[in-house]
């Protein structure tokens, strides 16, 4: 079956840092563009960065309202995707997904999606 | 940063009719332009790609159609079970960009 699974998430300080987990199964990750979005609950959905594929390197984007804090990587041994957070804010609280990124004439939407994992930044 | 405004925010209707959902850009994205489905306590599902190819496994009453800013998502006749809220997605630049997203409820 192909899944998605994230963890790593809780409860930190302001300021302080957190990194997420995204393990995948039934699919080779590194083949794939892969991003992570995430979720205030009860609200909408922000993206909030990428990392392309082996062939493109595994070079990142990222939201504007994470770049300098947050960085993703991966472990292809692990079949893993990772979202390290750093110099975390109060407005960082959300549910965060990773996502795989589809290939149709361009990487072109999320077909898969983890369950998500729940960050709380908070004093 | 491309935004996406979708309209309505909330709508509510009856099993068996038709209900379209309003995706604009504030600039041309071609066809780069996803939709999904998110119920309460799930992660969203993919149903349109590219603006008008349906997500294998989708029932065939989900459609989509537009390009450039203006984007349309059609429920032919909707089921109990379409209960949820839509989001349009631009995937044209960089940052992607979610639309607000439109509840949509049974009545």
């Amino acid at each position: 079956e192909v899944q998605l699974v994230e963890s790593g998430g809780g409860l930190v300080q302001p300021g302080g840092s957190l990194r997420l987990s995204c393990a995948a199964s039934g699919f080779t990750c590194s083949d794939h563009y892969m991003d992570w979005v995430r979720q205030v609950p009860g609200k909408g959905l922000e993206w909030v960065g990428r990392t392309r594929n082996k062939a493109n390197s595994y070079t990142t984007e990222y939201a504007a309202s994470v770049k300098g804090r947050f960085i993703i990587s991966r472990d292809d041994s692990k079949n893993s995707l990772y979202l390290q957070m750093n110099s975390l804010k109060t407005e960082d609280t959300a549910l965060y997904y990773c996502a795989r990124v589809i290939y149709s004439s361009g990487w072109v939407a999320f077909d898969i999606w983890g369950q998500g994992t729940m960050v709380t930044v908070s004093s | 940063d491309i935004q996406l405004t979708q309209s309505p925010s909330f709508l509510s209707a009856s099993v068996g009719d038709r209900v379209t959902i309003t995706c604009r850009a504030s600039q041309g994205i071609s066809s780069y332009l996803a939709w999904y489905q998110q119920k309460p306590g799930k992660a969203p599902k993919l149903l349109i790609y590219t603006a008008s190819t349906l997500q294998s496994g989708v029932p065939s009453r989900f459609s989509g159609s537009g390009s450039g800013t203006e984007f349309v998502l059609t429920i032919s006749s909707l089921q109990p079970e379409d209960s949820a809220t839509y989001y349009c997605q631009q995937v044209n630049s960089y940052p992607l960009t979610f639309g607000g997203g439109t509840k949509v409820e049974i009545k």
